[in-house]
Formats: structure tokens, C-alpha cells, sequence
């Protein structure tokens, strides 16, 4: 079975900016969730989605959203890019209905905001 | 407010030595708890606790969970430079996976 993809991988934006991250879960994973990586914050959770709803949210400003369409596929977008936004952003998919046991997580997209 | 502790923040070993990680929680609602390894990469799961007093053991690797003190343990056995990474510890409270912030471990040959 292939793993989670992420696309990009890198990404380098201007403050002010938008941008748009991909996530594709492992086949048959129906549970995605984002996290915001960062050295002085470790992995900070940034929303659950399932069946193409968003099941849970962290606490992050609404210039953070997400969507996940049918085929469990998920996108990220940040509006607004400030320079505290650069950071890994890794995404995990679950294989079970709830989200608490294992996730399997994609490589990131290492974001870069200047 | 629900956290994670993790500790030591970093150590640094011999090979050959014994390790223990520690994790300590506060959550609401307990659900939990997953231990994974990261290198220069995405984390990779290692063990998934949910009963006090049951060991998970994966080679030179095993780990507990005590709910009653609110805590878990890493123990890596014979380390060796490959186990040189990040570990992190998280707990699901049925909403989310709240993370530590890790424990950075390198093993000099």
C-alpha cells in the first residue's frame, strides 16, 4: 500500500500570501488530520477530517482552514501568511472511525513564509 | 488545559546503554497513548497504549503505561546509533492527539 502523500514538499511564500497544501491518505483511510510542526511548539493539532467533514478543530486563527472531498483526499489552505506560519505541516491518516489509535504520517510540506 | 510532558528534553548515550523515556499527561478525557520515533522525516508509530500495566515490547523496545499516576515510559534496551532520533509521546482525549514536545536522543558509537 502506498503511504500518505503530501504535496508540495517545499514551499516558499511572501507574508500576505495564500497557500494551499495537499494530503492524500492511505487507501481506504477515511480519518485525516493536520499538525503544525514547529522547534519551540513541537506537533500542534490543527483539525480532524472525516468523510468530508471536519470532525474536530485545534486552536488556530480561521486563517487556517481544510476540506477533504470524497475520495478522502485533504487540503489545507492558510490565508494571509505570516512569518510565524513557517513550519512543517504533516498530515496523518487513520485507519479506524476515531482518530485515537495509530496514525500514519506523510513527510510534510516544509513551509517558508519571508 | 490538557498537555503532555515529555522529559528528559534531550540525552545523550553510549551504545550499548539502557534508555527511559518519560511522558506524563493532564487531559479530560483519556483515550491513549502513542509513542513514535522521528528522524529527518515523519514520525513513525512505535506503540499504542490504552490499559495500565500492560507492556508493549517491539525487540529492544518496550513501554508501559501507568493511568493511575498519569504517566508512560520508553525503555530502549542495547541502544545503538540508529535509534538516534526524536521521540514523541501523545494522548487522544477523544478530540485530538495532544503531543510533547519530545525527547531528542543521540547515541555516540
Amino acid at each position: 500500500k502506498a503511504g500518505v502523500t503530501q504535496t508540495p514538499r517545499y514551499l516558499i511564500k511572501t507574508r500576505g500570501q495564500q497557500v494551499t497544501l495537499s494530503c492524500s491518505p492511505i487507501s481506504g483511510h477515511r480519518s485525516v488530520s493536520w499538525y503544525q510542526q514547529t522547534p519551540g511548539q513541537g506537533l500542534q493539532f490543527l483539525f480532524e477530517y472525516f468523510s468530508e467533514t471536519q470532525r474536530n478543530k485545534g486552536n488556530f486563527p480561521g486563517r487556517f482552514s481544510g476540506r477533504q472531498f470524497s475520495n478522502s483526499r485533504s487540503e489545507m489552505n492558510v490565508s494571509t501568511l505570516e512569518l510565524g506560519d513557517s513550519a512543517l505541516y504533516l498530515c496523518a491518516s487513520s485507519p479506524a472511525d476515531r482518530a485515537y489509535n495509530e496514525q500514519f504520517f506523510g513527510p510534510g510540506t516544509r513551509l517558508t513564509v519571508l | 488545559e490538557d498537555k503532555v510532558v515529555q522529559s528528559p528534553l534531550s540525552l545523550v548515550v553510549h551504545e550499548g546503554d539502557t534508555v527511559t523515556l518519560n511522558c506524563s499527561y493532564e487531559v479530560t478525557n483519556f483515550r491513549s497513548l502513542l509513542w513514535y520515533k522521528q528522524e529527518k522525516k515523519a514520525p513513525t508509530f512505535l506503540f499504542m497504549l490504552t490499559s495500565s500495566g500492560i507492556e508493549k515490547k517491539s525487540g529492544r523496545l518496550s513501554s508501559i503505561l501507568d493511568k493511575k499516576e498519569l504517566f508512560s515510559i520508553l525503555n530502549i534496551t542495547a541502544t545503538q546509533t540508529g535509534d538516534s532520533a526524536v521521540y514523541l509521546c501523545a494522548v487522544h482525549t477523544g478530540n485530538q492527539f495532544y503531543f510533547g514536545t519530545g525527547t531528542s536522543l543521540t547515541v555516540i558509537p
